[in-house]
């Protein structure tokens, strides 16, 4: 079946301009997570949903960052007032959820690569 | 002290023999362990997952789990050219199991 889709694949965006970024989990999987991978910093977690709430927005870097999710089922990452710093690989993952907890194993995205300029 | 360490590449093997690749994490009470597989401007493919001690197979790939030591490795049997990439170790906390912590990742790369 389709896996995690993103997009734009890339994004150039002048600094201080508001980006949107789009995720769109493989079927049937209630939960979703952002991620970014940059050079020097690794992959770091950023949000989970489980359905619609974010229960956790602890790796949120700051409040230029938010996210939300409706249906269920596409997400999309929004940073306003975009910096330098915030040049990295945005992922997307999503697992399936057994009861109250997501299954563990977690499937990427192909990312966004966004640069700011 | 990072919370996944992964041990420093680049590693290099020739073709047909065994890449092993190790990880060291510092939460005690993680339950679940994880090895993706990352190629040049990809995104991370997951290979293997492991929740108990000792050794999982699946193809040439194995992975080998010991929580009393805080430790994982991935071991590929038979390498091949299409095996290297940059393997991620991923462990999931006791708490909110669902937040991955990553190593930074070992490159490999399978000489032909």
């Amino acid at each position: 079946g389709a896996g995690v889709s993103q997009s734009p694949s890339n994004k150039v965006t002048e600094k201080g301009k508001d980006v949107e970024l789009r995720c769109d989990p493989i079927s049937g999987h209630t939960a979703l997570y952002w991620y970014r991978q940059s050079l020097g910093q690794g992959l770091e977690f950023l949000i989970y949903f489980q359905g619609n709430s974010a229960p956790d927005k602890s790796g949120l870097p700051s409040d230029r960052f938010s996210a939300e999710r409706t249906g269920g089922s596409v997400s999309t990452l929004t940073i306003q007032r975009t910096q330098q710093e915030d040049s990295a690989v945005y992922l997307c993952a999503s697992s399936m959820t057994a009861g109250s907890s997501p299954v563990r194993e977690q499937y990427f995205g192909p990312g966004t690569r966004l640069t700011v300029t | 002290q990072k919370e996944v360490e992964q041990n420093s590449g680049p590693l290099s093997v020739p073709e047909g023999a065994i890449a092993s690749l190790n990880c060291t994490y510092s939460d005690r009470g993680s339950q679940s362990f994880f090895w993706y597989r990352q190629y040049s401007g990809k995104s991370p493919e997951l290979i293997m997952s492991i929740y108990s001690n000792g050794d999982k197979e699946d193809g040439r790939f194995t992975a080998q789990l010991n929580k009393a030591s805080q430790y994982v490795s991935l071991l590929i049997r038979d390498s091949q050219p299409s095996d290297s990439a940059t393997y991620l170790c991923a462990v999931g906390p006791l708490r909110n199991d669902y937040k991955l912590s990553f190593g930074a990742g070992t490159t490999v790369t399978v000489r032909a």
